[in-house]
């Protein structure tokens, strides 16, 4: 079955640490992105992917960084520069990210709590 | 700068009844409206979508209500059933960006 595969599904930090999430995808769709969810606030885009080796940043971008070198794959690092990184996160692609009906498809998520 | 707005932020309806979600967006030059559904634990996922040149779109019990000239779109779910009790988000897109804009969902309780 074609999908996105988020790992870990739940993830402790110790402050001042840096931790990545993995995101996978085998639906051979261009566009990733990256959201965070917290409670009340929606989904906050924090960076996003068009094609291999190239990303941009989304709205909240300070304190994370992200990857593109395999079309399938789009890993998100926490870095300890995140003052507040508790939240769960959600891994999306899309066939490409410039066409008007962009259908997004969401990994499970990974919760990520910092101890 | 909050370019849609969504309410309420929670919604209690009986089994049998209508839910209706709102939404409000400011630029006109988005031109995709979908609606993303959630259940707990896990990611969203597309439950219906509109485009601008349509007031209406019905799927299922599930209808979209859209109003382009007070830039506002409506979710209604029809015969509401406990199985849909879930976070429901609207969306933007458009205007030559690359972005999916979410609102901030509302949390919709059937009671049986």
């Amino acid at each position: 079955d074609g999908g996105i595969t988020q790992s870990p599904k739940y993830l402790f930090r110790k402050e001042g640490q840096n931790v990545t999430l993995s995101c996978e995808q085998n639906l051979n769709h261009d566009a990733m992105y990256w959201y965070r969810q917290d409670p009340g606030q929606g989904l906050r885009l924090i960076y996003y992917s068009q094609i291999v080796n190239d990303f941009q940043k989304g709205d909240i971008a300070e304190g994370y960084s992200v990857s593109r070198e395999k079309k399938e794959s789009f890993p998100l690092t926490v870095t300890s520069a995140q003052k507040n990184p508790t939240a769960f996160y959600l891994c999306a692609s899309s066939i490409d990210a410039s066409s008007g009906a962009n259908v997004l498809t969401f990994g499970a998520g990974s919760r990520l709590t910092v101890l | 700068q909050q370019q849609v707005k969504q309410s309420p932020q929670s919604l209690i309806v009986q089994k049998g009844g209508i839910s209706i979600i709102n939404c409000a967006y400011e630029n006109t030059a988005f031109d995709y409206f979908p609606w993303y559904q959630q259940f707990p634990g896990k990611g969203p996922a597309l439950l219906i979508a509109i485009r601008p040149d349509v007031s209406e779109k019905k799927e299922g019990r599930f209808t979209i209500s859209f109003n382009k000239s007070a830039k506002q779109f409506s979710l209604h779910i029809m015969d509401s059933q406990p199985g849909d009790s879930a976070t429901y988000f609207c969306a933007v897109k458009g205007g030559g960006g690359f972005k999916t804009i979410f609102g901030a969902g509302t949390r919709l309780f059937v009671k049986a």
